[in-house]
């Protein structure tokens, strides 16, 4: 079975662009949050969705937004990139809502490395 | 909203001997679940264990066993007769019942393992 695929696995962009990163969850999930992955602020929920909608979100501007495709892969969007959107970003799918298994883990992708200069 | 504290940034060990760390926890939700990820250089996060928090039972996965203590609100990992490989960042997680896929993260603590 594959395993979470992101794209890409590097990324350098300037500031004041927009960037858009891709997902594709294990074959079957339907369930992908996304989180964002810096040295001081650690790792933080950015937002999560299921059957193609947002189910939570977390506390971000909303120049960072997402979507969901119906074939579950999922896609996440900065728009007017500031340097402080320099991170590692880490997405994680899931079997949820379970069914059966309560205690599923996430699984998660290598992640996209974005550099804003 | 549910935190997830690691007190301990770094932490070193000698190959084969143990090592524990600490997680502590808050929360006002009584069903919920307690995770160790690892991530090694490679960022791949993986999981290490995981526990629900209506099991009294410790879990234990190899060389691999929490102490979680709900009370305290307590999530400790222990991991025994270590190995070159166990080096890596370890973050405690925090998962409600009822929130899906959304996870509470610890700040990490970067395990060394000395030859």
């Amino acid at each position: 079975k594959a395993g979470v695929t992101q794209t890409p696995r590097y990324l350098i962009k300037t500031r004041g662009q927009q960037v858009t990163l891709s997902c594709s969850p294990i074959s079957g999930h339907r369930s992908v949050s996304w989180y964002q992955q810096t040295p001081g602020q650690g790792l933080q929920f950015l937002f999560e969705y299921f059957s193609e909608t947002q189910r939570n979100k977390g506390n971000f501007p909303g120049r960072f937004s997402g979507r969901q495709f119906s074939n579950s892969r999922s896609e996440m969007n900065v728009s007017t990139l500031e340097l402080g959107d320099s991170a590692l970003y880490l997405c994680a799918s899931s079997n949820w809502p379970y069914k059966g298994q309560p205690n599923t883990e996430a699984f998660f992708g290598q992640g996209t490395r974005l550099t804003v200069v | 909203a549910q935190t997830v504290t690691q007190s301990q940034p770094e932490m070193s060990v000698q190959e084969a001997e143990t090592v524990t760390l600490s997680c502590t926890y808050d929360t006002s939700e009584s069903d919920y679940y307690l995770f160790w990820y690892k991530q090694p250089p490679s960022r791949q996060m993986i999981l290490v264990i995981r526990q629900e928090a209506y099991k009294q039972q410790n879990a234990t996965e190899n060389r691999f066993s929490v102490n979680f203590q709900k009370a305290a609100k307590s999530f400790s990992l222990k991991i025994s007769d270590s190995q070159l490989g166990d080096a890596a960042m370890y973050f405690c997680a925090y998962r409600s019942a009822r929130d899906g896929n959304q996870f509470y993260f610890g700040t990490g603590t970067s395990l060394t393992v000395i030859p």
